[in-house]
């Protein structure tokens, strides 16, 4: 079994300050790791994801996120963000020959003007 | 190039009634994925649909089942509805793979049961 826990559940960050938001995984297997934003009222959109290879993932908008297997972590970060990234986060796993995605509850980025 | 669409967007039901959810999958996409999103909540995996075939499933009773047609396009049928079945429902398409393949969401259906 497999499951995402996101430590913070409301994140609230001044404008143009940098942000972590925090995922932590665990699984028996290797696993496929992914970053969704959900906009009010909106479907959620793929951020970034960690198939194999480098560590490092760099997404859209700004976004990048740290694969970390010691730690079993999969932290999403930005450096300087802006009004328009209040959304909600979700950070997601699976693995090889399953495309089942097992999601954490969320994030809430709250940007302050 | 249209995305994953849904349809309705917003469903008002009663207790006990039966409902019925919509999605087309992104062109070129053979995979549908259906999700339930309770508020305040991540999405849970309801069940997937490959080839016409329920390929995969979550921990979700009977009540739910679907269907998929010819065109990829997908069917999700909710029966004897529970105010609990209340939730933001989300479809997924993807195209065949292993498993890292994205998945790309529609806006969802917003099931209020009463």
């Amino acid at each position: 079994a497999q499951s995402v826990t996101q430590l913070d559940s409301q994140v609230p960050v001044f404008e143009e300050a940098p942000v972590e938001l925090r995922c932590n995984y665990s699984s028996s297997v290797s696993v496929y790791l992914f970053w969704y934003v959900q906009y009010p009222n909106q479907g959620l959109q793929l951020l970034l994801k960690y198939l194999s290879g480098s560590t490092l993932v760099k997404g859209i908008n700004g976004f990048e996120a740290e694969f970390n297997k010691s730690q079993t972590s999969f932290h999403l970060r930005k450096p300087s963000v802006h009004i328009s990234d209040t959304a909600e986060y979700f950070c997601a796993v699976t693995h090889f020959g399953n495309e089942k995605l097992t999601f954490g509850t969320g994030t809430r980025l709250t940007i302050i003007p | 190039d249209a995305g994953v669409t849904q349809s309705p967007t917003h469903l008002i039901k009663t207790r006990g009634q039966q409902v019925t959810l919509r999605c087309s999958p992104k062109s070129g996409h053979d995979t549908v994925s259906w999700y339930q999103q309770a508020l305040g909540q991540g999405p849970q995996f309801i069940f997937q649909y490959y080839e016409e075939e329920e390929r995969q499933r979550g921990n979700f009773p009977d009540r739910f089942s679907g269907h998929q047609f010819p065109n990829y396009s997908s069917e999700l049928n909710v029966n004897a509805l529970l105010l609990g079945d209340s939730a933001l429902y989300l479809c997924a398409s993807s195209s065949k793979g292993t498993g890292g393949d994205t998945q790309y969401f529609g806006p969802g259906t917003r099931l209020t049961v009463l």
